[in-house]
């Protein structure tokens, strides 16, 4: 497709298991970047990829989370042990290399844990 | 730390312009103002972005000040669909890509 594409639309698990999220960018697009959204909140930003190697990491909330990218396309955001607290909309977002460019967000993941 | 202040909500009738406002009192000098908004259970949406000159485009105008310390988006004609959260973002210029840092934003709702 065109735009940025994220899967599951949703995604219902329980306390404990674990659970990937996948996001295809938008082709050619170098940067892709992972947010969260809790309700009622703002954008929380979590990890950003240049290709496959990921610069900053510095929102990740914990080390239950973690992000891979593979071939400079499709990532991967995986949650280990999901508590209820991890319940949000994430979020992946793309864009090209290069100064003043803007960034073009996928619908994102609704993930409930219960 | 989002670096950028704007009120929390404001109305605007449909059919008129909608004005939203964005301190960035501490802006650099390689910095870009951005503008995306947040339609309800959607992703944000870019609207536009300026360096120093003003901006349009077929979505809105953005109206920087000389100082470049505030800026204004401008909506000509809002429309119910206009209603969202309005996220004014400042970010780097550089050959890298810097994550958006999203502040809380406007909620600009539009009345009929």
């Amino acid at each position: 497709g065109a735009g940025v594409s994220q899967s599951p639309s949703n995604k219902v698990t329980e306390k404990g298991k674990d659970v990937e999220l996948r996001c295809d960018p938008i082709s050619g697009h170098t940067a892709l970047y992972w947010y969260r959204q809790s309700l009622g909140q703002g954008l929380e930003f979590l990890i950003y990829f240049q290709g496959n190697s990921a610069p900053d990491k510095s929102g990740l909330p914990s080390d239950r989370f973690s992000a891979e990218r593979t071939g400079g396309s499709v990532s991967t955001l995986t949650i280990q042990r999901t508590q209820q607290e991890d319940s949000a909309v994430y979020l992946c977002a793309s864009s090209k290399q290069g100064s003043g460019t803007e960034a073009f967000f996928g619908q994102g993941t609704r993930l409930t844990v219960v | 730390d989002a670096k950028t202040t704007q009120p929390t909500s404001m109305d605007c009738a449909e059919g008129r312009a909608a004005n939203l406002p964005c301190n960035h009192s501490t802006i650099s000098g390689n910095e870009y103002v951005y503008w995306y908004r947040q339609i309800h259970s959607q992703g944000p949406q870019y609207i536009i972005h300026g360096l120093k000159n003003n901006e349009t485009n077929e979505m809105a105008s953005l109206i920087i000040t000389e100082d470049r310390k505030s800026s204004t988006l401008i909506l000509p004609h809002a429309t119910l669909r206009d209603t969202a959260v309005y996220y004014c973002i400042v970010r780097v210029a550089n050959s890298g890509n810097t994550p958006l840092v999203f502040g809380k934003g406007t909620r600009l709702s539009v009345i009929a």
